[in-house]
């Protein structure tokens, strides 16, 4: 079955900008989670959507948000782009339980220049 | 918030040697998962373990959950070139929580 979807792989943005990231999860895959990856702070939690709704968002500030549709694809926006947004932007999609772990995608590549 | 300090950093090996790396937590899991990345790709999922004491295998790797759950460590038996990778460890904390928390990775050479 196909995996984790995310799209585009790579973004070159400037700063001021915004930008919008797109996961397509595993098929049957209810909860979607977002995490952004950087060398210095590791893989920190943005958001995760389950059934349209944000259950839990991590402590990133406003410019960052999602959405999830009711086919289970969600997306992320940033807005007001910033040299410290360049990361990879990695999508989880899990059935519903995160303690079963997730299935990451490969991640979208932002710089932000 | 919490906080997973994963070690080493970096490790050097030799094709053949076995492997050990950890992780410790300020607070307690009740979960904890093992992840590898490959370059370019998004963290795999190795192993996960869900019960304090509990000594888990997938093949070559073997992953134990400590008995104070604030810690995990996986081993990696006979290295062979296509382990090469980053490792993470991560812990969920329970109910309620719909985050796991992530070390900041293991990066494994392993030298032929």
């Amino acid at each position: 079955k196909a995996g984790v979807t995310q799209t585009p792989r790579y973004l070159i943005k400037t700063r001021g900008q915004q930008v919008t990231l797109s996961c397509s999860p595993i098929s049957g895959h209810r909860s979607v989670s977002w995490y952004q990856q950087t060398p210095g702070q590791g893989l920190q939690f943005l958001f995760e959507y389950f059934s349209e709704t944000q259950r839990n968002k991590g402590n990133f500030p406003g410019r960052f948000s999602g959405r999830q549709f009711s086919n289970s694809r969600s997306e992320m926006n940033v807005s007001t782009l910033e040299l410290g947004d360049s990361a990879l932007y990695l999508c989880a999609s899990s059935p519903g339980q995160v303690i079963y772990g997730y299935t990451f995608g490969s991640g979208t590549r932002l710089t932000v220049v | 918030g919490q906080q997973l300090n994963q070690s080493p950093q970096s490790m050097f090996i030799q094709e053949g040697e076995d492997v050990s790396m950890n992780c410790t937590s300020s607070s307690i899991f009740n979960t904890w998962l093992w992840y590898k990345q490959d370059p370019g790709e998004g963290p795999v999922l190795l192993i996960a373990l869900y019960k304090a004491g509990e000594l888990t295998s997938n093949g070559r790797l073997t992953a134990q959950f400590g008995i104070t759950r604030k810690d995990s460590f996986l081993n990696i038996s006979a290295s062979i070139p296509s382990d090469v990778g980053i490792y993470f460890c991560a812990g969920h904390s329970g109910a309620g929580s719909y985050q796991l928390t992530f070390g900041k990775g293991t990066k494994l050479s392993v030298i032929p």
